[in-house]
């Protein structure tokens, strides 16, 4: 079965720190990786999703970049932490050939979430 | 920018009631789905209905989806205190896109 990881849990950086959070799918191979912000008592903001190695699609301009070095993992950066990025970052994956409009469903499935503070 | 806004934004009613959410979204769509969250959790997939699809059901869940209003409908029959979370819309227009709402928060208390 799948599985997927999202690390660290918990983050409280300063201000004008690096920030790296990590993800990692298991038990499937070239999924679809995404990444999403969420503000306290809010939505969800897509971030980046990547369909394939290498292939990074940012969806907000921000403060914030992704890696996808292998298949399987997802890297959220920064280089320079500001108050506005503290919320509540989840990681997810959606099995390959799911497009929508090729008559997949694109269902999503999220890790654990990972709650960073910037002071 | 978010496609789907739930509403309402909270709820709280009885265990043994019916709870009633509501979605709409602004551009056309391929699919819906809905979503839940427990507090400080990551969201799970709860049911999915498509485009030519009116209604669909899924244990105590059933969701409507009427595109020609831009809306959809999620109802908890029989809630329980376990249901007590946050629950989402989700839109698929096309590729691998998928855009959430702000979400409705339900208490169901005991």
């Amino acid at each position: 079965s799948q599985t997927i990881h999202q690390w660290p849990a918990t983050l409280v950086q300063p201000v004008g720190s690096p920030l790296s959070l990590e993800c990692t799918v298991e038990g499937t191979s070239n999924p679809n990786l995404y990444w999403y912000r969420q503000a306290a008592g809010r939505g969800l903001q897509l971030l980046f999703y990547s369909v394939g190695i290498g292939q990074i699609s940012s969806e907000v301009p921000q403060n914030l970049s992704a890696s996808r070095p292998q298949d399987r993992q997802f890297i959220l950066s920064s280089k320079k932490l500001l108050l506005s990025d503290s919320g509540f970052y989840l990681c997810a994956w959606s099995p390959t050939g799911t497009a929508v409009g090729n008559g997949g469903a694109n269902v999503l499935t999220f890790g654990a979430g990972s709650r960073l503070t910037v002071l | 920018s978010q496609q789907g806004e739930e509403d309402p934004q909270a709820l709280s009613i009885q265990e043994g009631e019916n709870a009633t959410m509501n979605c709409s979204y602004k551009t056309s769509i391929n699919n819906l789905q809905w979503y839940r969250q427990n507090s400080g959790r990551g969201l799970v997939h709860l049911i999915l209905i498509r485009s030519n699809e009116r209604e669909k059901h899924s244990g105590r869940l059933r969701v409507t989806l009427d595109t020609s209003k831009k809306s959809s409908s999620l109802l908890i029959t029989a809630s329980r205190a376990a249901d007590t979370a946050s629950y989402f819309c989700a839109t698929a227009a096309g590729g691998f896109k998928t855009i959430f709402g702000a979400g409705t928060r339900l208490f169901v208390k005991a």
